[in-house]
């Protein structure tokens, strides 16, 4: 079975932190894709990432940045110098070839402080 | 280009109403998927469309629920004598390849149901 962990349900930073969300997942497959995915106050799901398990290489993308670690199965997601506009809900998935389906974990929400 | 569109935004049915929930995915997407979200929880995968074929129907949660893809475009997810557990909001996602549940998918703003 697949599953996936988002510990932190609420975090709250002082705008211009770094700030990271922990996630953690759980499959037997040895062939599998993670995601990341925003889900601002308006509702819509927003992609950000998508890595597949033969790629253990960090990502960055402007102050956004992405630690896969296969070892600990987490693939953590840190925001560099947050902004308000980082406020949402955030949300990890796991996919396997296997299936037809996404994973999600429960998602954090993070609240950015001006 | 337009992305995924679901209408109504939001719906409130009295217990036992039916309802019906369209999804438009991105043009010429071949994967559609229908999940369920709710209040304060991940979204929870219901069904998968590839093309006008429904795949994988192994989340919908009783036979009250049905979704169709007739045309291999425009879904429709239908709920029959809506009851309050079946508030939530609906997603829609498509994607572009046939890959499943593994490629990227984009998903809609969400019709919210409020079964009173």
């Amino acid at each position: 079975a697949q599953k996936v962990t988002q510990a932190q349900t609420e975090i709250s930073v002082v705008e211009k932190e770094d700030v990271t969300l922990d996630c953690v997942y759980e499959t037997r497959d040895t062939t599998y894709y993670l995601f990341w995915y925003k889900q601002p106050p308006s509702g819509e799901l927003v992609f950000l990432i998508r890595r597949n398990s033969f790629d253990e290489q960090n990502e960055i993308s402007g102050r956004y940045s992405w630690n896969f670690q296969k070892s600990t199965s987490s693939f953590n997601f840190t925001i560099t110098a947050s902004q308000v506009v980082d406020s949402a809900v955030y949300f990890c998935a796991l996919s396997v070839v296997t299936g037809n389906q996404f994973y999600f974990g429960t998602g954090t929400s993070l609240t950015v402080i001006p | 280009g337009a992305g995924v569109s679901q209408s109504p935004r939001y719906k409130v049915a009295k217990r036992g109403q039916d309802v019906a929930l369209r999804c438009d995915p991105i043009s010429g997407h071949v994967s559609l998927f229908w999940y369920q979200q709710a209040l304060g929880q991940g979204p929870e995968f219901l069904t998968y469309f590839q093309n006008e074929a429904q795949l994988d129907k192994s989340g919908l949660p009783s036979d009250r629920f049905f979704a169709e893809r007739p045309e291999g475009s425009v879904s429709t997810l239908k709920i029959q004598r809506t009851q309050q557990e079946d508030s939530a909001v609906y997603l829609c996602a498509s994607s572009s390849r046939v890959s499943g549940g593994t490629d990227t998918q984009y998903f809609g703003p969400g019709t919210r149901l409020t079964v009173l």
